[in-house]
């Protein structure tokens, strides 16, 4: 069955920091999303992302964070200076059409110290 | 924007026994009301989905009740097994009709608990 894969899996970074997380999407998918989810709490959505371009996003997405879709392949999330709260996990999802189910990768452990 | 309320936060049962779950929206442009299942460290996984075209869905064990009226809906386990034990999230986005990518808004999570 084709799944979301997300790297890495954890990621420990410095305060200050760039990051790069990345998703490979399931290969027919066409629209993309990042959530996040601090630990214990609910499941937020960041950003969504149809036709290389940004649908929509939220007020936590900020100047500090970016995507991008590089290839046909991955879908990254940056985040340019890292602050301990953005310490998360961090999960990629796709799906098919806007109409149809959306898949979640693994997720990115995020520790910023 | 939309806000999602969800009841309970904690839910015990016994094996064998229901539970019911349920959750609140706000905004009457949602229509596509999903259910995910999140194991411990795990991806959230979609066990059931409603559309706001259908009051009622069920598959085996689950199901799913919509109340657009009052904006409502609720997931129902019957028979429930340790392995049911998880956090399950309810979400609603309006994307079902639109061609853009909109996003779910989640619940709190429920911690189920099914004691053998």
């Amino acid at each position: 069955e084709p799944e979301v894969t997300q790297t890495p899996s954890h990621q420990v970074t410095q305060m200050g920091q760039e990051v790069i997380l990345r998703c490979v999407p399931i290969s027919n998918h066409l629209y993309f999303y990042w959530y996040r989810q601090i630990l214990g709490q609910k499941v937020e959505f960041l950003v969504s992302f149809y036709n290389n371009e940004i649908s929509e996003k939220s007020e936590i997405f900020d100047d500090q964070f970016s995507v991008e879709r590089p290839d046909g392949s991955n879908f990254t999330l940056k985040i340019r200076s890292t602050k301990l709260e953005d310490s998360a996990m961090y999960f990629c999802a796709s799906s098919m059409d806007s109409r149809t189910e959306a898949f979640f990768g693994q997720g990115t452990r995020l520790t910023v110290v | 924007g939309e806000n999602v309320e969800q009841h309970p936060s904690t839910l015990s049962v016994q094996e064998g026994d229901s539970a019911v779950i349920k959750c609140t929206y706000s905004d009457s442009a949602s229509n596509y009301f999903p259910w995910y299942k999140q194991e411990l460290g795990k991806r959230p996984q979609l066990i059931i989905d409603i559309r706001s075209n259908v009051g009622e869905k069920k598959d085996q064990r689950i199901a799913v009740t919509l109340n657009k009226t009052a904006k409502h809906f609720s997931l129902h386990i019957t028979e429930t097994q340790p392995e049911d034990s998880a956090v399950y999230f309810c979400a609603a986005s309006e994307g079902f009709s639109s061609g853009s990518a909109r996003q779910l808004t989640f619940g709190s999570g429920t911690q189920l608990t099914v004691l053998p």
